[in-house]
């Protein structure tokens, strides 16, 4: 079935270096792909997305980058900072409808 | 702009009673979602709604699920009997209709805990 892998399960780093973190999806029709943070105590929420058509994206310190062939995304934060830690989830959506199947998610942790 | 609202926040039940969660999505948002996180797993895709419609219901687990969207605003979803591994996170998100790319947006999501 479809599914989507997600790596690492748990990220620690120092405050002010980078963060990457890798999906990989199974279902080669997918083609839009969100990714969520989910502070503590909080609801997920989007942070960036990107569509098949597309090989990167960036929004100020955070991008993301897709290689379909490999089926693989991966999510960029550059500078970390204290209020980077949460946990976050990448996704995958195809065309056939809006039924979106996530990762298992990154807990990432900041240390200042 | 209020956004999805979900109730109860938590629940604690015993293995085989009865319980009902309740979404409220944005107002407007004709499409509305159920999600459940597993400990540790992954948010699993449940069900979507359009309007009153089920949509995609190829995520729910067994008929002892019912998700139902009378009226096409709110949404409730019924656990009947609930069982030890029905314990969880329980999401639900809307969006409007129109684009496939549209964002979802989450609620706060329900914790249940099946004793």
């Amino acid at each position: 079935g479809e599914n989507v892998e997600q790596h690492p399960s748990t990220l620690s780093v120092q405050e002010g270096d980078s963060a990457v973190i890798k999906c990989t999806y199974s279902d080669s029709a997918s083609n839009y792909f969100p990714w969520y943070k989910q502070e503590l105590g909080k609801r997920p929420q989007l942070i960036i997305d990107i569509r098949s058509n597309v090989g990167e994206k960036k929004d100020q310190r955070i991008a993301v980058t897709l290689n379909k062939t490999a089926k693989h995304f991966s999510l960029h934060i550059t500078e970390t900072q204290p209020e980077d830690s949460a946990v976050y989830f990448c996704a995958a959506r195809g065309e056939k409808g809006f039924k979106t199947i996530f990762g298992a998610g990154t807990r990432l942790f900041v240390k200042a | 702009e209020a956004g999805v609202t979900q109730f109860p926040s938590h629940s604690v039940i015993e293995k085989g009673q009865t319980v009902t969660l309740r979404c409220d999505p944005i107002s407007g948002h004709d499409n509305l979602y159920w999600y459940r996180r597993v400990m540790g797993k992954e948010i699993k895709f449940l069900l979507h709604f359009v309007k009153e419609s089920k949509q995609d219901e190829s995520g729910m687990p067994n008929n002892r699920f019912l998700a139902e969207r009378t009226g096409g605003t709110y949404s409730t979803l019924k656990v009947q009997p609930a069982e030890l591994e029905d314990s969880g996170v329980y999401f639900c998100a809307s969006s409007p209709l129109g684009q496939l790319y549209n964002e979802q947006f989450f609620g706060p999501g329900t914790r249940l805990t099946v004793l």
